[in-house]
C-alpha cells in the first residue's frame, strides 16, 4: 500500500530539548516536503527535497532543518524548540518536482507541544 | 493578510442535501485551486481542482466553480453523504508549475457535518 509514515504521532517535549520527527514514504518519490498547520492559518510548507541531498526553504522554516540522504527519508528536525513551534506537522511527497501536485501524498500528521 | 479566506470555520448540512463551501481569494495572480478534504488523524486528500482558464470542474458528486472577478471560488457535493463529514481545505497557486516550492496558499479550512 501506497503511504507516508510519520513518527511519532503525538509528541510532547520541553522547550530546547532537540527533537526529530521521521517521515519515509514507500513510494520512491523524489519530492518530498514538509507543512505545518496552525489554527486559524490553514497549512504552511516549512521546508521541501527535490531529490536525495537537495533540500530547499518553504514559506516558514526558521527555526527547522531537514535532511536527505536518502529517498524514502526525509526527518525535520527542531534544533531547539519553542513553544511557537506547537502545531500539527504533515510530511507529504509525490513523484517528481514536475508531479501534479494533485498527485502529492500527505502523511497522517505529528501533533507537537512544546512547553 | 490572509490571501485565501474561508470564513465559514463549520458547515451542517442534512444527508442528501447539498452542500456549499466558499473559498475567496485576494491575489489576482492565483491562476490555480485546489480543494483538500482531512479527516480526523489523517493527511489531507487531494479533492478537485480548477484552472484560471475554467469556471466549473466536475468530478462525479462534487463540482468546483470560479469566479474570476469575484475571487471566490466554491465547492459544492451533491448529495452530501455521512462520509463527507470532515474538514476541506482550499488552496490556491500562482504561476503553477508543480516543481520546487509548492507555492500553496491554503485557507484555514471548513469542518463540514452531515447530519443524518
Amino acid at each position: 500500500e501506497a503511504q507516508v509514515t510519520q513518527n511519532p504521532r503525538y509528541l510532547i517535549t520541553v522547550t530546547g530539548k532537540k527533537l526529530t520527527v521521521t517521515c519515509s514514504q514507500n513510494m520512491n518519490h523524489e519530492y518530498m516536503s514538509w507543512y505545518r498547520q496552525d489554527p486559524g492559518l490553514g497549512l504552511r510548507q516549512i521546508y521541501y527535497s527535490m531529490n536525495v541531498e537537495v533540500t530547499d526553504k518553504g514559506d516558514v522554516p526558521e527555526g527547522y532543518k531537514v535532511s536527505r540522504k536518502e529517498k524514502r527519508n526525509f526527518p525535520l528536525i527542531l534544533e531547539s524548540p519553542s513553544p511557537n513551534q506547537t502545531s500539527l506537522y504533515f510530511c507529504a511527497s509525490r513523484n517528481s518536482p514536475g508531479a501534479l501536485i494533485e498527485t502529492q501524498y500527505f502523511g497522517p500528521g505529528t501533533r507537537l507541544l512544546v512547553l | 493578510d490572509q490571501q485565501v479566506k474561508q470564513n465559514s470555520p463549520s458547515l451542517s448540512v442534512q444527508e442528501g442535501r447539498i452542500s456549499i463551501l466558499n473559498c475567496d481569494y485576494t491575489n489576482s495572480m492565483f491562476d490555480y485551486f485546489l480543494w483538500y478534504k482531512k479527516y480526523p488523524a489523517e493527511g489531507p486528500t487531494f479533492l478537485i481542482s480548477i484552472s484560471s482558464i475554467k469556471d466549473k470542474n466536475e468530478d462525479g458528486r462534487f463540482t468546483v466553480f470560479l469566479n474570476k472577478s469575484a475571487k471566490h471560488l466554491s465547492l459544492h457535493i451533491v448529495p452530501s453523504q455521512p462520509g463527507d463529514s470532515a474538514v476541506y481545505f482550499c488552496a490556491a497557486s500562482a504561476a503553477y508549475s508543480g516543481g520546487g516550492a509548492d507555492g500553496l496558499t491554503f485557507g484555514k479550512g471548513t469542518h463540514l457535518i452531515i447530519q443524518p
